[in-house]
């Protein structure tokens, strides 16, 4: 099992729809988790952290089932502005920073 | 100007030749990485430093070269450069202690 595994996509989904993607891990000790955000040749940047069951920011909410050894990312009322490639990230053994593992990424299309 | 910078931006050049790319930061960040981005690999850690003439390896170091004599400087050698080299290096910065890591807008190298 890969380190960090993430949906495949492409998803192209319309303005308005709700989306998730899904991402697992294979160390269990790991305590906390990321997604960030990366737009078409730019620089990734943090999207939302996930620290305990779940986290909520406006449309976007991380949900962690540590027993399954997933995260998911869940956008509701997409935006065209939401298009990018979202990026599942867990640190090692259970610190917050240093070597931190990145999934390959979930294309993801919000279109008119 | 505040935040972490990469020069050069892109950079092409041919096989066998030295290549160094350069990563300033001004926030005095302890941690510095080095990544790879390649189609396919999503994001990969070339080598990290915890601080100031403390690097080490990260997943793909075999080609590259660290060196960190100042805390806001981290740059990035390949020492004889060859085609497999081709591709997107992000360099990043995390105050210790965890959190997100901030990126560099990149250096699109290729060798040719």
């Amino acid at each position: 099992r890969k380190e960090v595994e993430q949906d495949p996509g492409p998803f192209n989904v319309p303005e308005g729809a709700t989306v998730a993607f899904n991402c697992t891990y294979s160390n269990s000790a790991s305590q906390s988790f990321f997604w960030y955000r990366q737009d078409c040749r730019k620089e990734p940047k943090l999207l939302m952290s996930v620290y305990s069951s779940g986290n909520e920011d406006g449309r976007f909410t991380a949900q962690l089932n540590r027993a399954s050894q997933y995260i998911s990312l869940l956008i509701r009322d997409s935006k065209l502005s939401d298009s990018a490639t979202y990026l599942c990230v867990v640190p090692p053994s259970g610190t917050s920073y240093g070597k931190l593992t990145f999934g390959q990424g979930t294309i993801l299309t919000v279109h008119p | 100007d505040a935040g972490i910078t990469q020069s050069p931006r892109y950079k092409i050049t041919e096989t066998g030749r030295q290549v160094t790319l350069m990563c300033h930061q001004t926030w005095s960040h302890s941690y510095m990485f080095w990544y790879r981005q390649d189609l396919g690999h999503g994001l990969r850690l070339i080598y990290y430093s915890a601080a100031a003439d403390i690097t080490d390896k990260g997943e793909v170091p075999d080609g590259y070269v660290v060196s960190r004599s100042k805390t806001e400087n981290f740059p990035l050698t390949l020492e004889s450069a060859t085609r497999s080299q081709t591709s997107v290096y992000f360099c990043a910065s995390l105050l210790a202690g965890g959190g997100e890591q901030f990126f560099g807008p990149g250096t699109r190298l290729t060798v040719l």
